[in-house]
């Protein structure tokens, strides 16, 4: 079954740091572009960024919300996407959902096929 | 940035035709994409590429995509079927995805 279980969630004050983890299974995680999106509470989808596979050179692209405060990187060889949360606000606070892009080499698509369920982030003091 | 424009909310009876719009600008030239989201699940992929349906989304959801306004009619509307739904597309100028604000689904 392709599946994506997200985790590293919960609570941290504002200005501080947390480290979310995504852990795919059932397709080769190392062909896929992934995106990290998030969903505050009871607000719309919010796209946060993209890591794109090895062979586009890994290259990341982020909202501007997030930009310099929010770094996407990927373990091929341990299959985790991970998504390294700095200088939080507590408009950060979300659902953040790892979600895999659609298509391998040579057709890559630009809609996502398969969302992780989410996991908790908070800020507050 | 491209921004991707959705009622807030549509009220559909059961069985009858729900059409759920999502402007911007020239967005006949882009592909749109459609997700449903029910109430503390995870998106479902039902349309990609303006018309195109996943494997295992029923035939009453259909796509179309016009110079100013891509749609996603449900026909013969279930119970089953209220949601939150959101359009998509990929911004090739800023290499980012755009969401629509949602819509939110209520059956009658």
């Amino acid at each position: 079954e392709v599946q994506l279980v997200e985790s590293g969630g919960g609570l941290v004050q504002p200005g501080g740091s947390l480290r979310l983890s995504c852990e795919p299974s059932g397709f080769t995680f190392s062909d896929h572009f992934m995106d990290w999106v998030r969903q505050a509470p009871g607000k719309g989808l919010e796209w946060v960024g993209r890591a794109r596979n090895k062979a586009n050179s890994y290259i990341t692209k982020y909202a501007a919300s997030v930009k310099g405060r929010f770094t996407i990187s990927r373990d091929d060889s341990k299959n985790s996407l991970y998504l390294q949360m700095n200088s939080l606000k507590t408009e950060d606070t979300a659902v953040y959902l790892c979600a895999r892009v659609a298509g391998t080499y040579p057709y890559y698509y630009d809609y996502i096929d398969i969302w992780g369920k989410g996991t908790t982030v908070t800020v507050s003091s | 940035s491209y921004v991707l424009t959705q009622p807030p909310s549509v009220s559909v009876a059961p069985g009858q035709t729900a059409r759920i719009t999502c402007g911007g600008n020239h967005i006949g030239s882009r592909r749109v994409h459609w997700y449903q989201q029910k109430p503390g699940q995870a998106p479902v992929l039902v349309v990609h590429d303006d018309t195109d349906r996943p494997s295992g989304i029923p035939e009453r959801f259909s796509g179309s995509n016009s110079e100013y306004t891509a749609t996603l009619t449900i026909s013969r509307v279930e119970a089953g079927d209220e949601a939150d739904f959101y359009c998509q597309v990929w911004d090739s100028s800023s290499d980012h995805v755009v969401f629509g604000g949602g819509t939110k689904l209520t059956v009658l």
